[in-house]
């Protein structure tokens, strides 16, 4: 069962151009939620992260928007950069899944920037 | 600085083989993590240590053993290979757990096909 669910799949976004990709949940259990970066052939990064008491975050040309009462939250890349090609995966923390908590991640969107 | 070591990086085995993915992280972590990443799929929970002789299954445990005894070392071990395990599979690490920060550390990975 799918506890966040992210679109699109797949974007394409011109140099200088605007990304954005979704993320919503239904569990309001989620706790603080995550986004990773992800090259081809490596392994998923820590890119910022946002808790659900603050609407927004910026850090650099990223920015997360969070709406509580909507369980959804977006990932906005301003002035997109072929560097910034990758996939993007969403995630949540539920603190109550197993002893420790569980992040929970979304089914990623592959970006990319064409020069 | 070598962080979250994955050995093999790829692997094929036959149907009904067993093997063995090695993980060792130089950090001092005492949170460890198994993730297999199937396409399109994100990420999911396979087992996690709280820290040396401590494990725990995830979300998908089905075919697979994990042993910590040390707090370096995590490996991650297939009985009886079957094509559903055909996956790659991360590791990653981290000094508080999910539910403080919800960063991980990943590896690069390990392709592991089943034929």
């Amino acid at each position: 069962q799918q506890q966040v669910k992210q679109s699109p799949q797949s974007l394409i976004v011109q140099k200088g151009g605007i990304s954005i990709i979704n993320c919503a949940y239904e569990n309001t259990a989620f706790d603080y939620f995550p986004w990773y970066q992800q090259f081809p052939g490596k392994g998923p990064a820590l890119l910022i992260a946002i808790r659900p008491d603050v609407s927004e975050k910026k850090e650099g040309r990223f920015t997360i928007s969070f709406n509580k009462s909507a369980k959804q939250f977006s990932l906005h890349i301003m002035d997109s950069q072929p560097g910034d090609s990758a996939t993007y995966f969403c995630a949540a923390i539920d603190l109550y899944g197993g002893s420790q908590g569980n992040l929970i991640f979304g089914k990623g969107t592959k970006l990319s920037v064409k020069p | 600085n070598a962080g979250v070591t994955q050995t093999p990086k790829f692997r094929i085995l036959k149907i009904g083989q067993s093997m063995t993915l090695q993980c060792t992280q130089d950090m001092n972590h005492n949170y460890m993590y198994w993730y297999r990443q199937d396409p399109g799929m994100g990420l999911k929970l396979i087992y996690y240590s709280v820290g040396a002789g401590i494990t725990d299954k995830g979300e998908v445990p089905n075919g697979y053993n994990v042993s910590r005894s040390t707090t370096e070392d995590f490996p991650l071990r297939l009985e009886l290979a079957a094509p559903s395990q055909t996956s790659v599979y991360f590791c990653a690490s981290s000094p508080q757990g999910i539910a403080n920060t919800g960063e991980l550390f990943f590896g690069e990975g390990s392709r592991l096909t089943v034929l």
